[in-house]
């Protein structure tokens, strides 16, 4: 199965709180985790990743939960800024296809 | 060090025109992925070109073809355009094909 589930579709946030995008997963050929971040006009960028043999990844603002026995992964942005306000996507890199698969995004606002 | 660039950036075609879309890498990435972007949904896997090789290929007819050149410059071309085919084309570059590097994409119009 080649999908990535994501959730919520739209997440609004108060500047300041914490903004959790949630993902899933069935395929177990997937052996990396990205997640993006694309402002309107704009590619995708490259955010934070994962590999599934780490539980959780953090890089200042931005930590990725990983639960490989439940094959879920999650984003979590502490102290969410209004410069945050973007769409994010998860992905799972499959190591056979060497491609990537995206979730349907998450489109995050964080107020002032 | 530049940026994946991509050329249009608008571009609006016709039901049945062909369409060549273009990417310039990164400089020193020798992989180049195309993904098509709906609107309001995650990219999509064309496929993906090494060492001008086309080594994956998503669900796509074989109407999208691509090639890739010595410097790692590529196109992406459609043929026989349907109204579905409207979407963001975007590009991505890598030298280990895991971090991809985005170009901004080519917003295709298919009237």
């Amino acid at each position: 199965q080649q999908q990535v589930k994501q959730s919520p579709q739209s997440l609004i946030v108060q500047k300041g709180g914490i903004s959790i995008i949630n993902c899933a997963y069935e395929n177990t050929a997937f052996d990396y985790f990205p997640w993006y971040q694309q402002f309107p006009g704009k590619g995708p960028a490259l955010l934070i990743a994962i590999r599934p043999d780490v539980s959780e990844k953090k890089e200042g603002r931005f930590t990725i939960s990983f639960n490989k026995s439940a094959k879920q992964f999650s984003l979590h942005i502490m102290d969410s800024q209004p410069g945050d306000s973007a769409t994010y996507f998860c992905a799972a890199h499959n190591n056979y296809g060497q491609n990537f698969v995206f979730g349907p995004g998450t489109r995050l606002s964080v107020l002032p | 060090e530049t940026g994946v660039t991509q050329s249009p950036t608008h571009l609006i075609k016709t039901r049945g025109q062909q369409v060549t879309l273009r990417c310039s890498s990164q400089s020193g990435h020798n992989t180049v992925s195309w993904y098509q972007q709906a609107l309001g949904q995650g990219p999509q896997f064309i496929f993906q070109y090494y060492r001008e090789e086309e080594n994956g290929r998503g669900n796509f007819p074989p109407r999208f073809s691509g090639l890739q050149f010595p410097n790692y410059s590529s196109e992406l071309n459609v043929n026989a355009l349907e109204l579905d085919d409207s979407a963001l084309y975007l590009c991505a570059s890598s030298q280990d094909s895991e971090k991809l590097f985005f170009g901004s994409g080519t917003q295709l119009s298919v009237l």
